[in-house]
């Protein structure tokens, strides 16, 4: 069972947008501006997408912005490109001594 | 540009210890800006965070995984290592090696190693 909780799937067709939520409590996502996204592609090393809530690393997508509010963050994917599907999974900070909790990760399937 | 890679056995016995090392070129470890660690994940499941250090601080681990895990430093070598003892086939996966911010997110990843246990 995984710390964060994440939806199992979600799917859209291209150019729609569509959203992941991402569920913890106050001892993470809800009481630290630190929640990160990870795109992951099949055999491959997950990518950061956002960090700090919404925060995009040099060279991702514009079309890829994350928010917060209360202890649910979420990543919206806009103009949605078949590229983009994968398995997209949520960390946050937290103030246990482990240093990062990762959600379950949700599939997300472009139509 | 930061690299991570991890090297060690495919195979592990049930029982024994799980080995690997992470080789960083590009970037140092002493680096007081990050923290370093791993990061595993079973065939078709999620993400589960084993434990980084900071240089020159504390190493934190996985409560779950604590009585089982060392992590350890070669600076001279740029390297970082994990142990993982007692294995089951519960610990069969992809294990990556990974440069955290202060933040915790994760900004670098190995390619990642899979490691079975089997007899």
């Amino acid at each position: 069972q995984s710390a964060l909780t994440q939806p199992a799937s979600v799917s859209g067709s291209p150019g729609q947008s569509i959203t992941i939520s991402c569920t913890g409590t106050s001892s993470d996502v809800g009481g630290y501006n630190y929640v990160s996204w990870y795109q992951q592609h099949p055999g491959k090393a997950p990518k950061l997408m956002i960090y700090d809530v919404s925060n995009r690393p040099s060279g991702v997508s514009n079309r890829f912005s994350g928010s917060k509010s209360g202890n649910t963050a979420s990543l919206t994917i806009s103009g949605l490109q078949a590229e983009d599907e994968g398995d997209y999974y949520c960390g946050s900070y937290t103030s246990t001594r482990t240093l990062v909790v990762f959600g379950g990760g949700t599939k997300l399937t472009v139509l | 540009q930061l690299q991570l890679q991890e090297s060690g056995p495919g195979l592990v016995k049930p029982s024994e210890t799980l080995s690997l090392t992470c080789t960083v070129s590009g970037g140092s470890i002493s680096s007081s800006s990050y923290y370093w660690g791993w990061i595993r994940q079973p065939p078709g499941k999620g993400l589960e965070w084993i434990g980084s250090f900071y240089f020159g601080g504390t190493i934190y681990y996985s409560p779950s995984l604590k009585s089982r895990v060392t992590i350890s430093v070669d600076t001279s070598k740029n390297q970082f290592s994990l142990k993982l003892g007692s294995v089951t086939a519960a610990d069969t996966a992809v294990y990556y090696c990974a440069r955290q911010g202060t933040t915790s997110c994760v900004d670098y990843w190995g390619q990642g190693t899979l490691v079975t246990v089997s007899s």
